[in-house]
């Protein structure tokens, strides 16, 4: 089953504009990753939060993590017609429960140039 | 370094036979995961193995299973196909520690059950 639920499940935008994708999960977690996967290819890693960090960047993403709201956003700044994918949040939950992450369902995002 | 190897990427099999999936990790990591992925489900954990130890697995039947050598590398095998096997099965490897690392995916193998 899915822990987390990623909102929108579409966007489509102008290249240039910023993007920001959303995730919500329902247990605690030791981190929450973000993924990116073009046309059912593998996933590619943006960027890992851990649970005790509030905000990271990494070039042009910025992710923030709330836990006591059990949420994630992931903004991509001045996007680019190559940054169109489908965008995962993935949560640890850690625990006994090793090696596994829990993905929500996706953000399908579109850049027209 | 190289990133993580999957073979074969494409594979075409018919209800009831068997596969083999093969990955390889990033050099160093000692930490394989499985993972399923169909337009329904989505996402879903199979089963991850650290030193050669099924250490966690996901809600799959036992037609589902793993195994990982003393080198890393990792197979996981499904016998008995169903057609809703057909999926894009992904690895992922990490360092290992509980909770702490990421986890590097590889390209995927593409399986199609006929």
């Amino acid at each position: 089953s899915q822990q987390g639920e990623e909102d929108p499940q579409a966007l489509s935008i102008q290249e240039g504009e910023n993007a920001t994708m959303n995730c919500s999960y329902k247990t605690s977690i030791n981190n929450l990753q973000w993924y990116r996967q073009n046309s059912g290819r593998g996933l590619v890693h943006l960027i890992l939060i851990r649970s005790n960090e509030r905000e990271k960047h990494s070039g042009r993403l910025r992710v923030t993590l709330d836990t006591s709201k059990k949420s994630s956003s992931l903004l991509i700044t001045a996007s680019r017609a190559a940054d169109t994918a489908s965008y995962f949040c993935a949560t640890d939950p850690g625990s006994s429960n090793t090696g596994k992450l829990i993905f929500g369902q996706g953000t399908t995002l579109q850049v027209k140039p | 370094k190289a990133g993580v190897t999957q073979t074969p990427r494409y594979l075409i099999k018919t209800r009831g036979q068997q596969v083999t999936l093969s990955c390889s990790p990033i050099s160093g990591h000692r930490s394989v995961s499985w993972y399923q992925q169909t337009p329904g489900q989505g996402l879903q954990f199979l089963f991850e193995y650290f030193s050669e130890t099924q250490r966690n697995k996901g809600n799959f039947p036992g037609r589902f299973s793993g195994r990982q050598f003393s080198n890393s590398r990792s197979e996981m095998n499904v016998s008995t196909l169903e057609l809703g096997d057909s999926a894009l099965y992904l690895c992922a490897s990490s360092l290992g520690g509980l909770g702490m690392y990421e986890q590097f995916f590889g390209p995927g193998t593409r399986l199609t059950v006929l």
